[in-house]
């Protein structure tokens, strides 16, 4: 899987979009753009994934750059329970193995 | 989406003891699963690859005499942790990836060894 690459930390507030960037300069064409979410002792629950279109669903929306090396994940209305770690994975499917790296920790706050 | 539940969800065992953690898919079968390991405050890791029908597939620096890893049904994954020590304490999750290929998590098992 390609290594991406996510800031640790960020803070956002409540009611407003959350812009979640991740940077995968080296995917493969063959990979998708993967994000997952954990919040705090749970398994990581899906969110959403595309290959090179902007994808869009409930929960999110995600903005994959033309060359595909970099991608934002986008919760339009951010809300306290939004609080988690979010994964950014690059893989050919998730029915192979995903490598998970360290996420962004993303505190939403009143 | 699919469902993939784990058990138990949080376990206490003495030193020596073997524990064992069971993963089902509760709504579609898998003929794979995966099986990770996170300490506190850090990402998930990968331990080994369930295969129904055969051998599970373990990651390198993971001792598979230690982890034994059972794939008996098409719904059914084991992992046991056999002579738990202190330092295996951690949170277990496991993994199946759905008739789509996507990947569906259980919720997690924590475990502690005293």
């Amino acid at each position: 899987d390609a290594k991406t690459t996510q800031p640790p930390s960020m803070d956002c507030a409540e009611g407003r979009a959350a812009n979640l960037p991740c940077n995968h300069s080296t995917i493969s064409g063959n990979e998708y753009v993967y994000w997952y979410r954990q919040i705090h002792s749970q398994g990581p629950q899906y969110i959403i994934h595309g290959l090179k279109n902007n994808e869009t669903n409930e929960m999110a929306s995600l903005i994959i750059t033309e060359d595909r090396k970099s991608s934002t994940l986008i919760l339009p209305h951010a809300t306290l329970r939004d609080t988690a770690v979010y994964y950014c994975i690059a893989a050919p499917g998730a029915g192979n193995k995903l490598t998970f790296g360290g996420g962004t920790r993303v505190l939403v706050k009143p | 989406g699919a469902v993939v539940s784990q058990h138990p969800s949080r376990v206490i065992c003495k030193s020596g003891t073997s524990v064992k953690i069971e993963c089902r898919s509760l709504d579609f079968q898998a003929t794979t699963m995966f099986w990770y390991r996170q300490f506190p405050k850090k990402s998930l890791m990968l331990m080994a690859t369930s295969n129904e029908g055969s051998k599970a597939t373990y990651e390198q620096g993971v001792e598979k005499d230690k982890f034994l890893i059972n794939h008996a049904s098409l719904t059914l994954s084991t992992l046991t942790v056999t002579s738990a020590h202190p330092e295996d304490s951690s949170f277990y999750i496991c993994s199946a990836p759905d008739r789509l290929a996507e990947a569906f998590f259980g919720q997690g098992t924590r475990l502690t060894v005293v």
